[in-house]
């Protein structure tokens, strides 16, 4: 399609584990983000790639986050050692330009057991 | 750090009336403002912007105003619908850095 994909749109997992959430993101946008929504909270930023900068890393929220992002292609998030604490929606989203209106995956519902 | 903040977390409003999302920020250095909607199970998309350089920006039922001293900005919805009931985010940028959210406004239009 010709919106951004995520995947896997749910993901159960035992606590400890790790896990990968993968965002394709619409083609030729190069800015791309990674937001949380827990329970009943708002969208909290994690991460933002911006073409071929330094990614701005300033919302993860411990070592345990990580995400790359290959050229302006897709983006993989990943979290080591996963805790309940970390049971969100994973929202990925990109847009063309910088300031430009954002465009939203509908997200993955992790959850840890 | 809570740079843009929400402090309405839901709003119920009759079918017809207006409604007005708030939204509050702390950093001056943001330029520029946007409202998103976001249904259950979707994610949230576009409804309407602002540049720092402008003080309102209508799209038919939907009008956005922003107050620099204030560091203030609102969404006006009128007529008001059922179909708008939605979580309503209020988002800020500057150039060249990332877009940061509220909390969400949850709008409850009752028809």
């Amino acid at each position: 399609g010709a919106g951004v994909s995520q995947s896997p749109s749910n993901k159960v997992t035992e606590k400890g584990k790790d896990v990968e959430l993968r965002c394709d993101p619409i083609s030729g946008h190069t800015a791309l983000y990674w937001y949380r929504q827990r329970l009943g909270q708002g969208l909290e930023f994690l991460i933002y790639f911006q073409g071929n900068s330094a990614p701005d890393k300033s919302g993860l929220p411990s070592d345990r986050f990580s995400a790359e992002r290959t050229g302006e292609s897709v983006s993989t998030l990943t979290i080591q050692r996963t805790q309940q604490e970390d049971s969100a929606v994973y929202l990925c989203a990109s847009s063309a330009r910088i300031n430009g209106e954002l465009f939203f995956g509908e997200g993955s519902r992790l959850t840890v057991l | 750090d809570q740079q843009v903040k929400q402090n309405s977390p839901s709003l119920s409003v009759q079918e017809g009336r207006i409604s007005i999302l708030n939204c509050d920020y702390t950093n001056s250095m943001f330029d520029y403002f946007l409202w998103y909607k976001k249904y259950p199970a979707e994610g949230p998309t576009f409804l309407i912007s602002i540049s720092s350089i402008k003080d309102k920006n209508e799209d038919g039922r939907f009008t956005v105003f922003l107050n620099k001293s204030a560091k203030h900005l609102s969404l006006h919805i009128v007529p008001s619908q059922p179909g708008d009931s939605a979580v309503y985010f209020c988002a800020a940028s500057r150039v060249p850095d990332d877009m940061r959210f509220g909390a969400g406004t949850r709008l409850t239009v009752k028809p």
